[in-house]
């Protein structure tokens, strides 16, 4: 499978725990996105990568949630000290040049109890 | 005014009809715009992409109008296959893809 993968593709966890998401995307990709979906909702922005550089972090984005992309490659996602407004789904796209078509993961849906 | 705007709909439609959604954007620097279909639960499909004028493909067909700043897409003869919600993407000048709410679309037999 060649797609953008997302790991995991559940999580559940208490509030004020710390999550960590994985994206790999697909392969030679240079930007990678990260979008957070609620129900009856279009995907958010949270932060878009090119190559390793993070290019710009969402406004809405409070300090809790952190990104990286350390060798241009896989990206992760670390939410600190979940709180139950961060349950939605966490969707990870890729795409070869700005402009182009992005391809979207399977997502993790995270639920914060 | 966000940055980009659809109508929520939903849009129940008979099977065969035609359909048509908008979407506008605020945005004027904005170099590339998408369509996205996707299904309940699912993650995000690329549907078309709306480069220049516009972009036709089988039964749907994206036009974009960049003195008014919207882009729209036409369903011809609608599939009970095409019940999905259909997002409207604009790439900004930047590129990072701000997505629309959606419009829902329920075709009916």
């Amino acid at each position: 499978d060649t797609g953008v993968s997302q790991d995991p593709r559940h999580k559940i966890t208490k509030r004020g725990q710390n999550v960590t998401f994985r994206c790999d995307p697909i392969s030679e990709h240079n930007r990678l996105y990260w979008y957070r979906q609620t129900l009856g909702q279009g995907p958010e922005f949270l932060t878009y990568f090119q190559n390793e550089a993070q290019l710009e972090k969402s406004r809405l984005l409070s300090d809790r949630f952190s990104a990286e992309r350390p060798k241009g490659s896989f990206s992760t996602l670390e939410i600190q000290r979940t709180e139950q407004g961060d349950s939605a789904m966490y969707l990870c796209a890729s795409s070869l040049l700005e402009n182009t078509e992005a391809f979207f993961g399977q997502g993790t849906r995270l639920t914060v109890v | 005014r966000k940055e980009v705007e659809q109508d929520p709909g939903p849009f129940n439609v008979p099977e065969g009809a035609t359909v048509a959604f908008n979407c506008t954007y605020s945005n004027s620097a904005s170099q590339s715009f998408f369509w996205y279909r996707q299904d309940c639960r699912k993650e995000p499909k690329l549907l078309m992409s709306v480069y220049s004028s516009g972009n036709e493909d089988g039964r749907f067909t994206a036009q974009l109008n960049r003195a008014s700043q919207y882009i729209s897409l036409l369903i011809r003869d609608s599939k009970l296959s095409d019940s999905a919600t259909y997002l409207c993407v604009n790439g900004g000048a930047t590129n990072k893809l701000i997505f629309g709410t959606g419009t829902l679309l329920a075709v009916q037999p």
